[in-house]
């Protein structure tokens, strides 16, 4: 079935680090693809998307490149910061309906 | 700014009492969704609804049960609570565009069942 890998963590890195999480998808079709954020007391926020093969989605400093021939996602940053520090969340939806599946998450800590 | 709103952050309950989570989204989105959140499982589809008075099963539907009476406003219902089913439940909504939009989340009802 449809289903969505990422690393497990919790990943820990110095402030200004380069940040990469990696995410592999399983899907019958042409998936969305989703970073979703959750800070500490706090629900999921979208984070980026990427809708069709080699779209780039970015924010804040992140990016992710929709990887058709290898079926990943995977979230980059250049230098991370103290607040980058949270739960993030791959996931897919299918256009044959509406449902989101959601990776197990990545925890992030920064240290100053 | 779009907003999804459960009724609780916290909330304790009794072994087989019945207990209600409330999910209002002021969007006017077709899709409404419960989540359970715990360690180490990510997040886990419960129901989700396309229309009013519509649902369909998630992945672990067991237990739970769901009401959707008026588009903005998606109830998830634990008929027998369990110490199993202490968690946070996470509600979400997204409009009906076939994928390619995101889902808006509230800020999550940590449940504790005693």
């Amino acid at each position: 079935g449809d289903s969505v890998t990422q690393m497990e963590g919790p990943v820990t890195l110095s402030e200004e680090a380069f940040l990469t999480i990696n995410c592999t998808y399983t899907a019958t079709g042409y998936p969305s693809l989703f970073w979703y954020v959750q800070y500490p007391g706090e629900g999921l926020q979208l984070l980026l998307k990427a809708t069709k093969a080699d779209d780039k989605g970015s924010n804040k400093g992140f990016e992710a490149t929709y990887r058709k021939e290898t079926t990943s996602f995977h979230l980059e940053k250049g230098s991370v910061q103290v607040s980058d520090s949270a739960v993030y969340f791959c996931a897919l939806s299918l256009n044959r309906d509406d449902k989101i599946i959601f990776g197990k998450g990545t925890r992030l800590h920064i240290l100053p | 700014d779009v907003k999804v709103t459960q009724s609780s952050r916290y909330l304790v309950k009794r072994t087989g009492e019945k207990v209600f989570l409330e999910c209002v989204q002021d969007m006017d989105h077709e899709n409404m969704f419960w989540y359970r959140q715990d360690p180490g499982l990510g997040l886990r589809l419960i129901y989700f609804s396309y229309d009013v008075k519509m649902k369909e099963k998630g992945d672990i539907p067991e237990g739970y049960s769901v009401s959707r009476e008026k588009k903005e406003r998606f109830s998830l219902i634990l008929e027998s609570a369990s110490t199993n089913q202490t968690s946070m439940y996470l509600c979400a909504s997204s409009p009906l565009d076939r994928g390619l939009d995101e889902a808006f989340f509230g800020q999550g009802t940590r449940l504790t069942v005693v």
